[in-house]
């Protein structure tokens, strides 16, 4: 069975940088068959991809239009987890945010979601 | 506003059958598989079709997909006051090189 556990800070200040850090028990983030994806979820916005990154004989990433100038998704294989940075956040970045693995085209897990706050 | 089109609300009695639409375009439903998921208030949104008709193990056979064209939809039979929840669709747009969603349907069991 597959578990992502979240961990990373629930409140960001304007202009700054959202981190987040996704770790993945059950699968390695270096699966040949498998993505790591990066979404969100807010009132005004609903449920917005940001972004993936997949490993096939290289590693591939895929970012969200929104939010490419800002984005940055990362593997760690040495943590075998995999993470977010979104640069220079506005309170409109403000949501909840879900890590989850794609596989043969559908999402089959997900993380707990983490409420990130974009407050002074 | 959403790349995929649902309705924001539907309800039916229990035991009732309920339909969900969503629509699309040829860039992404037309031309890719969705999936469709079930979302209780404060958890992580839940698979609940997959490959447009595919249910994962776990998922009772009440629920059922289909999808015809560039439009899905997500069907529950025997409805249950444990269905009340959003329902979201997803699937992927070759335009946008994304995953795109739908805004949501709150199912109200009366």
């Amino acid at each position: 069975q597959v578990q992502l556990q979240q961990s990373g800070p629930g409140l960001v200040k304007p202009s700054q940088t959202l981190s987040l850090t996704c770790a993945i028990s059950g699968d390695s983030v270096s699966s040949n068959s498998a993505a790591w994806n990066w979404i969100r979820q807010s009132p005004s916005r609903g449920l917005e991809w940001l972004g993936r990154t997949y490993y096939r004989a290289k590693w591939y990433k895929n970012y969200a239009l929104s939010v490419k100038s800002r984005i940055t998704i990362n593997p760690d294989t040495s943590k075998n987890q995999f993470s977010l940075q979104l640069n220079s956040v506005t309170p409109e970045d403000t949501a909840v945010y879900y890590c989850a693995r794609t596989h043969d085209g559908y999402y089959d897990f997900w993380g707990q979601g983490t409420l990130v706050t974009v407050s002074s | 506003q959403s790349v995929l089109t649902q309705p924001p609300s539907a309800s039916g009695t229990p035991g009732q059958r309920v339909t969900i639409s969503c629509s699309g375009s040829s860039s992404n439903i037309g031309s890719n598989t969705v999936n469709w998921f079930q979302q209780l208030p404060g958890t992580a949104p839940k698979l609940l079709i997959y490959s447009n008709n595919q249910r994962p193990s776990g998922v009772p056979d009440r629920f059922s997909g289909s999808k015809s064209g560039t439009s899905a939809s997500l069907a529950i039979s025997g409805l249950q006051s444990e269905d009340e929840a959003d329902y979201y669709c997803a699937a992927w747009d070759d335009s946008l090189n994304g995953w795109v969603f739908g805004g949501g349907t709150n199912l109200t069991v009366l």
